[in-house]
């Protein structure tokens, strides 16, 4: 079930650069969430949305921005990237049973 | 702080032989508890939540408030089994999902 995209699949940039991923499902879900995986500490909570213009912070959110103008589109952006923010993202969004995940961004910062 | 903890990192398994991944949390209410699986560079897929309790793939979870435990088991492993296994909590004021550090299963055949 393609409910759920995130764009790029895999993204290179430079340190200093913004990167900007992207993420959208077609379900109208309430809550949308961004994570980061990374080997030794699991996944991790950067930001989540329970509606459209409402958004918050979880537990690692230094260095990221989002916004939720749309129900259906949350992206997160890098403001200024580093080598720290190397990672795999999953999108991922709730309404009712359960949590569906995007197929995540790959991004090495270099 | 809320967490949710899996002791172990890698566990190696020999095909049809019992599986049983640990997963341990603290909250004092009412949580709902998830795991989720990922097969190599896939994207996360709910296996078990205990609200349902049900039996997927042949694995089963029982919560245990006393212990606080949510462990997942299934009685004889199988190859496809191999992947990373990751306990989730979730606290229903606010929805947010919280990830234990995942358990890295291999099955050997």
């Amino acid at each position: 079930d393609a409910g759920i995209t995130q764009s790029p699949r895999y993204k290179i940039t430079e340190t200093g650069r913004q990167v900007t991923l992207m993420c959208h499902q077609t379900w109208s879900h309430s809550y949308m969430f961004w994570y980061r995986q990374d080997l030794g500490h699991g996944l991790r909570l950067i930001y989540y949305s329970a509606a459209a213009d409402i958004t918050d912070k979880g537990e690692v959110p230094d260095g990221y921005v989002v916004s939720r103008s749309k129900t259906e589109n949350f992206p997160l952006t890098l403001e200024s990237a580093t080598r720290s923010q190397t990672s795999v993202y999953f999108c991922a969004s709730r309404q009712g049973q359960g949590y569906t995940f995007g197929s995540g961004t790959r991004l090495t910062v270099v | 702080a809320q967490r949710v903890t899996q002791p172990e990192k890698l566990l190696s398994v020999f095909k049809g032989a019992p599986v049983e991944l640990k997963c341990n949390y603290s909250y004092s209410g009412s949580p709902e508890l998830f795991w989720y699986v990922q097969y190599s560079r896939q994207r996360l897929q709910l296996l078990l939540r205990h609200i349902s309790r049900e039996s997927i793939k042949g694995f089963t979870a029982d919560l245990n408030k006393g212990e606080t435990s949510f462990h997942l088991k299934k009685p004889f492993a199988q190859e496809e089994d191999s992947a990373m296994y990751y306990c989730a909590r979730a606290i229903s004021q606010n929805e947010k999902l919280t990830f234990g550090t995942g358990t890295r299963l291999t099955i050997i055949p």
